[in-house]
């Protein structure tokens, strides 16, 4: 069985400022993928940033890039240059890419809320 | 393209009622994923069907169910309402594998 673990219920950043999210992980599958989703009060899960358990390079998107330490099994998202609007809960996820009983499921961690002070 | 659509986006339902829930994926998805989102336990997955197959189904009782169409779009169906279900049902829908992309998500109320 996979599980996500965000041991950081809520954080605090200031505007303009580096904010790293932590989220490690655990699986006995050697191809997984990883991914963090955004979830404003509206409801809507927005993706942000992918991962593969076999991508060498640490992933980027814009503002978001995930460091990803396989050996540790983290996946923590690292969002610079913090916005008003980046506030929201954030939730890292895992899906095993091979087959099984988990095949196809995206498992979550509980979130970590994150508030940006202007 | 357009993204995940889900209908109705509220609901309010009375205990032992049924209700359906609609979701069309983004064009040229086959996958289609169904969470139960509450806040004592988080998000939790209920089933996904790839080709109007269900592939993999989480652990949930009997009275929830859902099906696929030839089109993709898919439903899912609560018989016998609880107040425990009361929740944010969330659709997301990928090509295979990959990247899963969610609607915005059903919020139904039992009363």
């Amino acid at each position: 069985a996979q599980k996500i673990t965000q041991t950081q219920p809520g954080m605090f950043v200031q505007e303009k400022e580096a904010v790293t999210l932590d989220c490690t992980y655990d699986t006995s599958d050697q191809s997984y993928g990883l991914f963090w989703y955004k979830q404003p009060s509206s409801g809507e899960m927005i993706f942000l940033i992918y991962q593969g358990s076999y991508d060498e390079q640490n992933a980027t998107e814009g503002r978001y890039s995930l460091n990803f330490q396989k050996a540790r099994k983290s996946a923590n998202l690292v969002i610079s240059a913090s916005q008003l609007g980046d506030s929201a809960m954030y939730f890292c996820a895992m899906r095993v890419l091979t087959g099984g009983t988990s095949y196809g499921k995206l498992t979550f961690g509980q979130g970590t809320i994150l508030t940006v002070h202007p | 393209k357009a993204g995940v659509t889900q209908t109705p986006r509220y609901l309010i339902k009375t205990r032992g009622q049924q209700v359906t829930l609609s979701c069309s994926p983004i064009s040229g998805h086959r996958s289609v994923s169904w969470y139960q989102q509450t806040p004592g336990q988080g998000l939790q997955f209920l089933f996904e069907y790839f080709s109007e197959t269900q592939r993999n189904k989480g652990n949930f009782p009997g009275r929830f169910s859902g099906r696929q169409f030839s089109n993709s779009r898919s439903e899912m169906n609560v018989s016998t309402l609880e107040l425990g279900d009361s929740a944010l049902y969330l659709c997301a829908s990928s090509l295979r594998l990959d990247t899963q992309y969610f609607g915005p998500g059903t919020r139904l109320t039992v009363l």
